[in-house]
């Protein structure tokens, strides 16, 4: 089955900075890789995802970028702000169910003022 | 507005007492599912269904079962065979047209402590 690794577990960085977070996956047939924000005592919130068309993706101040080749894409968080502080989860599923998804094991993100 | 409502949000129980977790969605979604989150690790999955009346096992079925009765609700028992049921429990849903797979929307969990 799939295997999603995800790096680093985590990561602190000044507001204003920029976050990366990468991850790795096994199957080369999944081609959905969605990124999820969970806020404390809450359930995760999709913030961008990607297909395995396309390279990639970016929304403001959130990118995601896919090598097919390596089997392995990257979060890009620039311009960090405190309320980007949350654990962040990659996934990585094949064919047409999301919720079939292997998910990583989470990075918690933490942004100091 | 539409949404996963999961219920309870904190339960305590009992060692070899069942327990069911309730999760109810408006968004019209056919595709249901139940995670379990443990600290430190990635979501987990433990049932799935993609049509009222039809549900499977995820990764990690043991000691749990579901229903599907109606499009709406998909309550997750977590029987006193689970081993070690102390956990945050997500349900979310997704769209499951069959062609591509998309976003999951979940609820606010629901943090079950067996004492």
């Amino acid at each position: 089955g799939e295997n999603v690794e995800q790096h680093p577990s985590t990561l602190s960085v000044q507001e204003g900075d920029s976050a990366v977070i990468k991850c790795t996956y096994s199957d080369s047939a999944s081609n959905y890789f969605p990124w999820y924000k969970q806020e404390l005592g809450k359930g995760p919130q999709l913030i961008i995802d990607i297909r395995s068309n396309v390279g990639e993706k970016k929304d403001q101040r959130i990118a995601v970028t896919l090598n097919k080749t390596a089997k392995h894409f990257s979060l890009h968080i620039t311009e960090t702000q405190p309320e980007d502080s949350a654990v962040y989860f990659c996934a990585a599923s094949r064919g047409t169910n999301a919720g079939k998804s292997t998910f990583g094991d989470g990075t918690t993100l933490t942004v100091k003022p | 507005d539409g949404g996963i409502t999961q219920s309870p949000k904190y339960l305590f129980r009992k060692e070899g007492q069942n327990v069911t977790l309730s999760c109810e969605q408006n968004l019209n979604h056919d595709a249901m599912y139940w995670y379990r989150q443990d600290p430190g690790q990635g979501l987990r999955l433990i049932y799935y269904s993609q049509i009222v009346n039809d549900f499977q096992k995820g990764d990690i079925a043991e000691g749990y079962s579901v229903s599907r009765e109606k499009k709406e609700s998909f309550p997750l028992t977590v029987t006193s065979a689970q081993k070690n049921p102390t956990a945050f429990y997500l349900c979310a849903s997704s769209i499951a047209n069959g062609v591509k797979t998309g976003e999951l929307f979940f609820g606010e969990g629901s943090r079950l402590t067996v004492l």
